[in-house]
């Protein structure tokens, strides 16, 4: 139980373009759902807390408009990045809150190059 | 002070040993605490929780010392497929909840 999956696992966009992640819960409810961004050998860094129904919290730093989060459903949550640069290239992952438990499961991230 | 510190390591050991990694969080209400294992280029996964009266899984043991605000992992018995990041977890609040993860302390395990 507690799968966690995300799409696409890479993707490869030029400049200027915008990429859409989707994160599910495959098997559980998830009200909350976390994206993270990581750096080749840096450590974890959230980017924003979304709660389904309600508005993305954002870690300070991280531009709303640039990264546009949606948690339509218990069990979706997509993070867009729009207007894609070069230092935008990252693996993004996200994680789901397991209802009533304070547990994450994690996606398997996605590789995202900006060319 | 940080809110959540890891040696960064790595801990470089040979199978076999027994190593253990501290991790010291600074909100003395925090409520709950988790180990995640990393591996390179891949998601963490959970490895298990840690219980104010401490748990044990197989290999791994987990304590929370409230007193001094650290948690640790102890792992016996090192294999080389334990070469990973490990990553903490501390959970503070309640309905406005916020998760902050350690930095990571990686572990080399070598023949």
């Amino acid at each position: 139980g507690a799968v966690v999956s995300q799409h696409p696992s890479w993707v490869i966009c030029k400049s200027g373009t915008s990429v859409k992640i989707e994160c599910r819960s495959l098997d559980f409810q998830a009200t909350t759902m976390f994206w993270y961004r990581q750096f080749p050998k840096q450590s974890l860094m959230l980017m924003a807390t979304s709660n389904e129904g309600s508005k993305a919290t954002y870690e300070q730093g991280v531009e709303k408009d640039k990264f546009l989060i949606n948690h339509a459903s218990l069990t979706l949550s997509t993070l867009t990045v729009t207007s894609a640069h070069p230092e935008d290239s990252s693996f993004y992952i996200c994680s789901a809150r397991v209802k009533s438990s304070y547990e994450q499961y994690f996606g398997p991230g996605t590789r995202l190059t900006v060319t | 002070r940080k809110e959540v510190e890891q040696d960064p390591g790595p801990f470089n050991v040979p199978e076999g040993a027994t190593v253990a990694f501290n991790c010291t969080y600074s909100n003395s209400a925090s409520q709950s605490f988790f180990w995640y294992r990393q591996d390179c280029r891949k998601e963490p996964k959970l490895l298990m929780s840690v219980y104010s009266s401490g748990n044990e899984d197989g290999r791994f043991t987990a304590q929370l010392n409230r007193a001094s605000q650290y948690i640790s992992l102890l792992i016996r018995d090192s294999k080389l497929s334990d070469s990973a990041t490990y990553l903490c977890v501390v959970i503070t609040g309640g309905q406005g909840f916020s998760f902050i993860f350690g930095k990571g302390t990686r572990l080399l395990v070598k023949p």
